[in-house]
């Protein structure tokens, strides 16, 4: 199956500090790729979908500001939590798809821990 | 999307089948059954994906009712490291943003030693 990835695998920063995740597609093209977050014991919920070289299509109530997504080239879309606070700290997890498959293959998350 | 049921817990026994049910009454015509897995503090991981038709592949077998109204996983010879949470996911197969996926609560699956 194909092969998505996440750097920092996990992050520790101070409240008011930005963070950026990055999620690669290592062996395919993908021209889609979705954010989710999930809170302890909870599902996943989509943040966002991006499409390679235009703007991403946000859920509702996920704030654009805070939460930027570039979606730069084929094989790599970044998410950045501006000014994080304790309330965004959450397993961030990125999936990918091109438009040949039906299927999205997802990165193995991000764990964000604000302080 | 189309709603999905499914149970929140099941356990089965380690080498047995795990016969995971999921009912999606409101399904669509155009919309596929998919099925995703997620191992705790991992990323999902995709399983199997149909129709209509039953599917097979190296992980699962899809079974989908004739009405299309509900469907079973099954993982025939289930071992430890297929303790995970089970998303079963209704969504339609047009391109771009018609690709995202909604998760529900999902079966958490527990195979016992």
């Amino acid at each position: 199956g194909a092969v998505v990835s996440q750097h920092p695998s996990w992050v520790i920063c101070k409240s008011g500090t930005s963070v950026k995740i990055e999620c690669r597609s290592l062996d395919f093209q993908a021209t889609t790729m979705f954010w989710y977050r999930q809170f302890p014991k909870q599902s996943l919920m989509l943040m966002a979908t991006s499409n390679e070289g235009s703007k991403a299509t946000y859920e509702q109530g996920v704030e654009k500001d805070k939460f930027l997504i570039n979606h730069a080239s084929l094989t790599l879309s970044t998410l950045t939590v501006t000014s994080a606070h304790p309330e965004d700290s959450s397993f961030y997890i990125c999936s990918a798809t091109d438009l040949g498959r039906a299927e999205q293959f997802f990165g193995p998350g991000t764990r964000l821990t604000v302080l | 999307d189309a709603k999905t049921t499914q149970p929140p817990s099941m356990d089965c026994a380690e080498g047995r089948a795990a016969n995971l049910p999921c009912n999606h009454s409101t399904i669509s015509g155009n919309e596929y059954v998919y099925w995703y897995r997620q191992i705790h503090s991992q990323g999902p991981q995709y399983i199997i994906h149909g129709l209509k038709n039953n599917e097979t592949n190296e992980m699962a077998s899809l079974i989908i009712t004739e009405d299309r109204k509900s469907s079973t996983l099954i993982l025939p010879h289930a071992t430890l490291r297929d303790t995970a949470v089970y998303y079963c996911i209704v969504r339609g197969n047009s391109g771009g943003s018609n690709y995202k996926l909604t998760f529900g609560k999902g079966t958490l699956l527990t195979v016992n030693p």
